[in-house]
């Protein structure tokens, strides 16, 4: 079983509209939490990197929260664009580990 | 661009058959790292290496391996192909091991036929 899942695993909404997505873990104990956006057939792009002992975390128009209570984060899209059609990828680290644990992504598709 | 580079973008080769991708890290980075995406999967680790010496393995095949040279590029070798190997292969560099950021690389799409 995947130690990072995410939902919803698609949505669509219209452009201007906000978004919410959501990542469960099960990583502990764990060191950080990253949220990356990949374009189709591009390398993933860092978004934001909360440390366990974060709150919350704004990159633009985008802000995680998390909440290591519940193992729970969640990444916010305001005002959506038609250029944040990707899928966003949540990347939990455990604490004293180098590799990475990723979920399998939410491809969000904005339309005008 | 992240400043990570990978060559080839693209790879067309028969099952049976061996490759060789071939990452540089961003200026200054002393880490690499190696993905597979498939399709049907999310990112997958398959290992890292922290100047020149190998750091912490994943997922990697057997028939897969990989090094990194004093100039601290790095080459990832596919052998003894099979058609479910076909996948985008990322490399990503980091300046330390740890909890620091990752940079992608565009990445090198693998097609075995």
């Amino acid at each position: 079983k995947n130690q990072v899942e995410q939902s919803p695993q698609s949505l669509i909404i219209l452009e201007g509209k906000n978004c919410t997505l959501q990542c469960n873990y099960t990583v502990s104990p764990f060191s950080n939490l990253r949220w990356y956006k990949q374009d189709t057939g591009r390398g993933p792009v860092s978004l934001t990197i909360m440390t366990f002992s974060e709150n919350t975390k704004s990159n633009g128009r985008y802000t995680a929260t998390l909440d290591a209570d519940t193992k729970q984060s969640s990444l916010h899209i305001t005002a959506s664009q038609l250029s944040d059609s990707a899928s966003y990828i949540c990347v939990v680290q455990p604490t004293n580990d180098y590799k990475l644990s990723f979920g399998a992504g939410t491809t969000v598709t904005v339309r005008a | 661009d992240s400043g990570v580079t990978q060559t080839p973008k693209h790879l067309i080769t028969a099952t049976g058959q061996r490759v060789t991708l071939r990452c540089s890290p961003r200026s200054g980075d002393l880490s690499v790292y190696w993905y597979q995406q498939s399709l049907d999967q999310g990112l997958q680790f398959l290992i890292q290496y922290y100047n020149g010496e190998e750091r912490a393995k994943g997922n990697i095949l057997e028939r897969f391996s990989a090094q990194q040279f004093p100039d601290l590029h790095s080459e990832l070798n596919l052998s003894s192909l099979e058609l479910g190997d076909s996948a985008l292969y990322f490399c990503a560099s980091s300046v330390g091991g740890g909890p620091v950021e990752q940079y992608f690389g565009p990445g090198t799409r693998l097609t075995v036929t």
